[in-house]
């Protein structure tokens, strides 16, 4: 069975400081890799997907197939990156994502 | 529309209660899923359809538990006789149904049983 873990309750830092929320998964394949974000008062929306390889709002992902992680980092924190982060599993079969418990990220000014 | 509506946005019903809760999806995403949201937890993925067929089920808590999504569109997730361990928050997504496609989510239904 696929399973999401992300050990981090909560992550809390300064402003300017370098941000890695973890993600490790369990996957018998291929899978299709995303984390998404919660702002406070917000729907869940998507941040970035693997398949992307894309940097977005200075957040960028790896994935590591050997380490089954796919970590989220972001060089400098900001404030309004303040906000509940979820790595996601899609099956590439039936692309029902499963998530992780989330990462609890504050910035602190 | 605009994107995954829900209703009601909260919901407090009484032990025992029968409750329905309602999904619009995006126009034509193929693909809708319920999840369940307790407090300080990651959704946990409760029913999936892919248009009209209910594809997997196998998230469904017990058998008080029924979603339906009879044209391919709207979706209601039904739960009767509510027990206080149903207290969550429901979250209902909706996608294209392709590859590495993101997954929409509505804001929730936030059920409290009292």
């Amino acid at each position: 069975a696929q399973r999401v873990t992300q050990p981090e309750k909560l992550l809390s830092v300064f402003k300017g400081a370098p941000v890695e929320l973890k993600c490790n998964y369990s996957y018998s394949g291929s899978p299709e890799l995303f984390w998404y974000v919660q702002y406070s008062r917000q729907r869940l929306q998507l941040l970035l997907r693997h398949i992307s390889r894309e940097s977005i709002k200075g957040f960028t992902a790896d994935l590591n197939k050997g380490e089954t992680s796919f970590h989220l980092k972001k060089p400098f924190a900001q404030e309004e990156d303040s906000a509940m982060y979820y790595c996601a599993l899609s099956d590439p079969g039936s692309y029902i994502p499963t998530f992780g418990r989330g990462t609890s990220l504050i910035v602190h000014p | 529309g605009a994107g995954v509506s829900q209703s009601p946005r909260y919901k407090v019903a009484k032990r025992g209660q029968d409750v329905a809760l309602r999904c619009d999806p995006i126009s034509g995403h193929v693909s809708l899923f319920w999840y369940q949201q307790a407090l300080g937890q990651g959704p946990e993925f409760l029913t999936y359809f892919q248009n009209e067929a209910q594809l997997d089920k196998s998230g469904l808590p017990s058998d008080r538990f029924f979603a339906e999504r009879p044209e391919g569109s709207v979706s209601t997730l039904k739960i009767q006789r509510t027990q206080q361990e149903d207290s969550a928050v429901y979250l209902c997504a909706s996608s294209s149904g392709q590859r590495n496609t993101e997954a929409f989510f509505g804001q929730g239904t936030r059920l409290t049983v009292v």
